[in-house]
């Protein structure tokens, strides 16, 4: 079974504060994903990658950047946190044309 | 992507088989559909996904209709663990998956 893990997996920072997210991968699989979940919204793209270096824009990218350092590693960096992205952040993998492998989530509180 | 509609909730007892429909009346000939689950907390879980014929795994049985415009996702033997919301989704490409509200599936005992 595909393993996704992220961490940490409770985030609280202040308004203008920096924040990470990672996310890892243990099967070897080319695409990962960032979604952000909101009552009433359902799961919102965010950004995805094809692999190691290439990062493609989801449905909702702004205030967000993310950065594919290896096959295995997927960061989310918001530079800037704003109280509206409070969230609960998803993490997921999948093999070309596969299904998607979801990780635990990230609950993210922006004060 | 064409959009899905969904029942809001649905309700069945442990034991039964239940049957959660999708109506897509939009789709288009590339399009998958997709169905995910999710309970409270946790990221969603692949249930099964199929293009124009009936699949069948160990989780589901998807029915598609012949026209592609509803499918139909029948889970048997319903246990509390398959309390959960259900997401049809439709996809043309496998990179990109829109997420509804999906519909809420509660099980009794």
């Amino acid at each position: 079974e595909a393993a996704v893990t992220q961490s940490p997996r409770n985030k609280v920072t202040v308004t203008g504060g920096n924040v990470t997210l990672s996310c890892r991968q243990t099967n070897s699989h080319n695409y990962m994903y960032w979604y952000r979940q909101d009552t009433g919204h359902g799961l919102r793209l965010i950004h995805y990658s094809y692999g190691a270096g290439n990062l493609q824009i989801g449905d909702v990218p702004d205030g967000y950047k993310a950065t594919r350092t290896t096959q295995e590693d997927f960061f989310l960096l918001l530079e800037l946190a704003s109280p509206s992205q409070t969230s609960l952040y998803f993490c997921a993998s999948s093999g070309y044309r596969e299904e998607q492998y979801f990780g635990p989530g990230t609950r993210l509180t922006v004060l | 992507d064409a959009k899905t509609t969904q029942p809001d909730s649905m309700e069945s007892t442990e034991g039964e088989t239940v049957h959660l429909p999708c109506s897509h009346a939009t789709i288009s000939g590339n399009e998958y559909i997709y169905w995910y689950r999710q309970v409270p907390l946790q990221g969603p879980e692949y249930v099964t996904h199929g293009l124009q014929q009936n699949t069948t795994n160990s989780m589901a049985f998807l029915a598609i209709a012949s026209d592609r415009k509803s499918s139909t996702l029948i889970l048997t033997h319903v246990s509390l663990r398959d309390a959960a919301v259900y997401h049809c989704i439709l996809s043309s490409s496998f990179s990109k998956l829109v997420f509804g509200q999906g519909t809420s599936l509660s099980v009794v005992p």
